[in-house]
């Protein structure tokens, strides 16, 4: 099983650039997430969705777009893309929302210059 | 919202020895915790957790203790090993379906010296 897959893995944007940051799960997963980590700051939520069709804000989603595109895939956008926006990001899917195991993709560092 | 505070950031022990981690969490109603190592350049993978209703979980050399009451809770790793060397996060989160965020501490890099 590859689990979840994040694409691309490695990114360098100029500021004021936009992309999509891709996410897929092959485990039949309900829920997904969206998180970024920085240096000393942990894992922080960007946005998460219980359920198709359904997207909330997390702690930090000020950037940043997401789209539930069906069962599977969860994507996160950056219209306009700012040096603060460097980090590590990860993508996360679990069965449903309770006493779940979180399963996380191998993340995507994403420079913005 | 849930805050969730880690310490140490950084601990360094020798091969064989303990290491402890700990976490506080500040609401109450939080029911489930659990931990997550990261190997350089890879997500996190869970290694353990626990519920509310449970006060220790062992699992070979790791273990967790949880105390409602202080609202804190600690991971355990003994006879460590160079493989043990990794980043470390606890999480906390309200299991109430439809409406829930897993919130994460800050980390712990853990370095075991052989």
């Amino acid at each position: 099983n590859a689990g979840v897959t994040q694409t691309p893995k490695f990114q360098v944007l100029k500021t004021g650039q936009s992309m999509t940051l891709q996410c897929a799960q092959d485990m039949n997963h309900n829920s997904m997430y969206w998180y970024r980590q920085d240096p000393g700051m942990g894992l922080r939520l960007i946005y998460y969705s219980a359920s198709e069709g359904t997207t909330d804000k997390g702690e930090v989603p000020n950037g940043y777009n997401v789209s539930r595109l069906n069962k599977r895939e969860f994507s996160l956008r950056l219209e306009s893309a700012a040096p603060s926006q460097t980090s590590v990001y990860f993508c996360a899917s679990r069965p449903r929302q309770g006493i779940t195991e979180a399963f996380f993709g191998q993340g995507t560092r994403l420079t913005v210059v | 919202g849930e805050n969730v505070e880690q310490h140490p950031s950084t601990l360094s022990v020798q091969e064989g020895d303990s290491a402890v981690i700990k976490c506080t969490y500040s609401d109450s109603a939080s029911n489930y915790f659990p931990w997550y190592k990261q190997e350089l350049g890879k997500g996190p993978q869970l290694i353990i957790d626990i519920r509310s209703n449970v006060g220790e979980k062992k699992d070979q050399r790791i273990a967790v203790t949880l105390n409602k009451t202080a609202k804190h809770f600690s991971l355990h790793i003994t006879e460590t090993q160079p493989e043990d060397s990794a980043v470390y996060f606890c999480a906390a989160t309200i299991s109430n379906f439809g409406n829930e965020k897993l919130t994460f501490g800050t980390g712990t890099r853990l370095t075991i010296i052989p």
